[in-house]
């Protein structure tokens, strides 16, 4: 069965470096989306990516944050300037029609920042 | 605004013991509604889906889930829990009536089982 694949599983980082986050979704899906989860916290929604635009963006989703598809297959999650409170675990997830479809997830990419 | 509720945090059966899990949601719609788990250092995958139509649903591994609009309520269930049950579970709303749909998720519950 097709999956979302996450890189990297785990990212250390400095605080005020930029980290990108990539995904590469399931190939023939055109919804792209990204979660966060906090640690002890609930997933909570970030960017949802379609038409090569964003869609829907949450208040935690600030200046600092930008998603981009480079090319067929990745999207990318771009934190510019990374503060403690970006530590968290990200999900990316997919799905072929955005609207009346279950969204397939990735495994995460746990974000520290020292 | 779209919510969820799962008002048990933790919950622990015996292994072979029947499982309910409580949710219950806020939306000013129809409601798409589903049921993740997470299993430790896992993804979340997707156990079960509520659209339209007959109020059970069946997903895998053994669960259902029953909608009850007048309850605002997506429970999950499943008659005998097995060890490899063991994880997270988070109920979700989709938000959204066209394009690109949120998901809104619960705090989740924490599943253990005792042998």
């Amino acid at each position: 069965e097709p999956e979302v694949t996450q890189t990297p599983s785990h990212q250390v980082t400095q605080m005020g470096q930029e980290v990108i986050l990539r995904c590469v979704p399931i190939s023939n899906h055109l919804y792209f989306y990204w979660y966060r989860q906090i640690l002890g916290q609930k997933v909570e929604f970030l960017v949802s990516f379609y038409n090569n635009e964003i869609s829907e963006k949450s208040e935690i989703f600030d200046d600092q944050f930008s998603v981009e598809r480079p090319d067929g297959s990745n999207f990318t999650l771009k934190i510019r300037s990374t503060k403690l409170e970006d530590s968290a675990m990200y999900f990316c997830a997919s799905n072929l029609q955005g609207f009346n479809q279950p969204q397939h997830f990735g495994d995460g990419t746990r974000l520290s920042i020292l | 605004a779209q919510s969820v509720t799962q008002p048990d945090i933790h919950i622990t059966v015996s292994e072979g013991a029947s499982l309910e899990l409580r949710c219950n949601y806020s939306y000013g719609a129809t409601p798409y509604l589903f049921w993740y788990v997470q299993s430790p250092g896992q993804g979340l995958q997707l156990l079960l889906k509520y659209f339209s139509g007959d109020t059970l649903v069946q997903g895998i591994k053994g669960f259902e889930a029953e909608f009850k609009r007048s309850q605002s309520s997506f429970n999950l269930r499943k008659p005998s829990v097995h060890w490899s049950d063991a994880a997270e579970y988070f109920c979700a709303v989709g938000a959204g009536i066209q394009g690109a749909q949120k998901l809104v998720f619960g705090q989740g519950t924490r599943l253990t089982i005792n042998p």
